[in-house]
């Protein structure tokens, strides 16, 4: 299979807990998105990377989170000291001209 | 800024029966649109997109979509339901200065046999 992939699927945490979710885009693609979700919303975007370099990052991100893409390849969302809020599905997509390609998202259930 | 706003969250159909699924944006620049596709517990799938090329837009699965910018309008439309079109629908919007995709709250099909 060669779209976008994320892991772990689905995360149960408590509040106060910190996570980490990692996705890795489509191989050719150099822009990786990082989007949420929560019920009954569209997707609401939280930042972009061209390549290993943080572009843009949404008002609505908070300092509890934090995103890389070390390499340039496969990027991390950590969210630190997790509040009831945060639970949503955490979307990543990637594309290398117009039109993303989404992966099956990461389900975070808080606590 | 920009927005897109989807008329109605809920649209049913019976099967056999035209799917007309709407979409208005709001743009202070030349606009690209898209539609998305998601199943339950599933990430979104790309129907379509316009990029300022042919107003009409053929995706798959039998759907398309036409840009109107007089009534600033991008609505997805299949002339025959299926079942397995039942999901939800969300219409996107972004433009050549950025990347990032501005989404509608979606509209839920069901097809009833």
């Amino acid at each position: 299979d060669t779209g976008v992939s994320q892991d772990p699927r689905h995360k149960i945490t408590k509040r106060g807990q910190n996570v980490t979710f990692r996705c890795d885009p489509i191989s050719e693609h150099n822009r990786l998105y990082w989007y949420r979700q929560t019920l009954g919303q569209g997707p609401e975007f939280l930042t972009y990377f061209q390549n290993e370099a943080q572009l843009e990052k949404s008002r609505l991100l908070s300092d509890r989170f934090s995103a890389e893409r070390p390499k340039g390849s496969f990027s991390t969302l950590e969210i630190q000291r997790t509040e009831q809020g945060d639970s949503a599905m955490y979307l990543c997509a990637s594309s290398r001209l117009e039109g993303q390609f989404f992966g099956p998202g990461t389900r975070l259930t808080v606590l | 800024a920009q927005s897109v706003t989807q008329l109605g969250s809920h649209v049913s159909v019976s099967e056999g029966a035209l799917v007309l699924l709407r979409c208005n944006y709001s743009s202070s620049v030349p606009p690209y649109l898209f539609w998305y596709v998601q199943y339950p517990n599933q990430g979104l799938q790309l129907l379509l997109k316009y990029t300022s090329a042919a107003t009409l837009v053929k995706g798959i699965n039998g759907f398309e979509a036409e840009f109107k910018k007089s009534e600033t309008s991008f609505h997805l439309t299949k002339p025959s339901a299926h079942m397995s079109d039942a999901a939800e629908y969300f219409c996107a919007v972004s433009n050549a200065n950025t990347d990032k995709l501005i989404f509608g709250t979606g509209t839920r099909l069901q097809v009833f046999p």
